[in-house]
């Protein structure tokens, strides 16, 4: 089974702190994606990766920077915590091989800042 | 990608088999359906997805009409621990973001 482990189920921060969300998977996954979720919301992309090293903009990332120095790992940074960025953050990873396989989410980190 | 459409709730008795209907009427001929459910504060968990032919795993059964309109998510015993909202999606490829609909919420009634 696949295994996507975010590093927290539950952060709380203050303003103007750097936060970074952690995010691994040990499937090999080439592909590995940000999310965050709000009430009314839906989910809206941050930024995306499709190798190490590379990263793709969402639709959504003011604010926020990524990291993908391993395969394996895709961290989600904050560079200036505000209050608008309290949200249930969500990491996925997906097969770049065989394009029609679905994405796997991990546990999501739910994050206050205050 | 093809938009979906799910009713705003259903109910289901503990034990008996959840039908879960989606509508997608403009599916395009390279685009798969994908379920995915998400229950409450957790993080979506895929359930199963096909392309023509219905599907089975250990989860849910899904079954697609010959035309591609529409698709049925079969839970076929299901429990309390099921439910859930429950989003049917329409892509061409796993690599897409995502992009969750309304879903259905599914309550299992004991």
């Amino acid at each position: 089974d696949v295994k996507v482990t975010q590093s927290s189920r539950y952060l709380v921060k203050r303003t103007g702190e750097k936060v970074f969300l952690e995010c691994v998977q040990d499937m090999d996954h080439e592909n590995m994606f940000w999310y965050r979720q709000d009430p009314g919301l839906g989910l809206r992309l941050i930024y995306f990766s499709y190798d190490v090293k590379m990263k793709e903009k969402g639709d959504i990332p003011e604010g926020y920077s990524v990291s993908r120095e391993k395969k394996e790992r895709f961290s989600l940074i904050l560079e200036s915590a505000s209050t608008n960025q309290t949200s249930m953050y969500l990491c996925a990873s997906s097969s770049g091989e065989r394009n029609y396989q679905p994405q796997h989410f991990g546990d999501g980190t739910r994050l206050s800042i205050l | 990608d093809a938009k979906t459409t799910q009713p705003p709730s259903m109910d289901c008795a503990e034990g008996r088999a959840a039908n879960l209907p989606c509508n997608h009427s403009t599916i395009s001929g390279n685009e798969y359906v994908y379920w995915y459910r998400q229950i409450h504060s957790q993080g979506p968990q895929y359930i199963i997805h096909g392309l023509k032919n219905n599907e089975t795993n250990e989860m849910a059964s899904l079954i697609i009409t010959e035309d591609r309109k529409s698709s049925t998510l079969i839970l076929p015993h299901a429990t309390l621990r099921d439910t859930a909202v429950y989003y049917c999606i329409v892509m061409s490829s796993g690599n897409t973001p995502l992009v969750f609909g309304k879903g259905t919420r599914l309550s299992v009634i004991a």
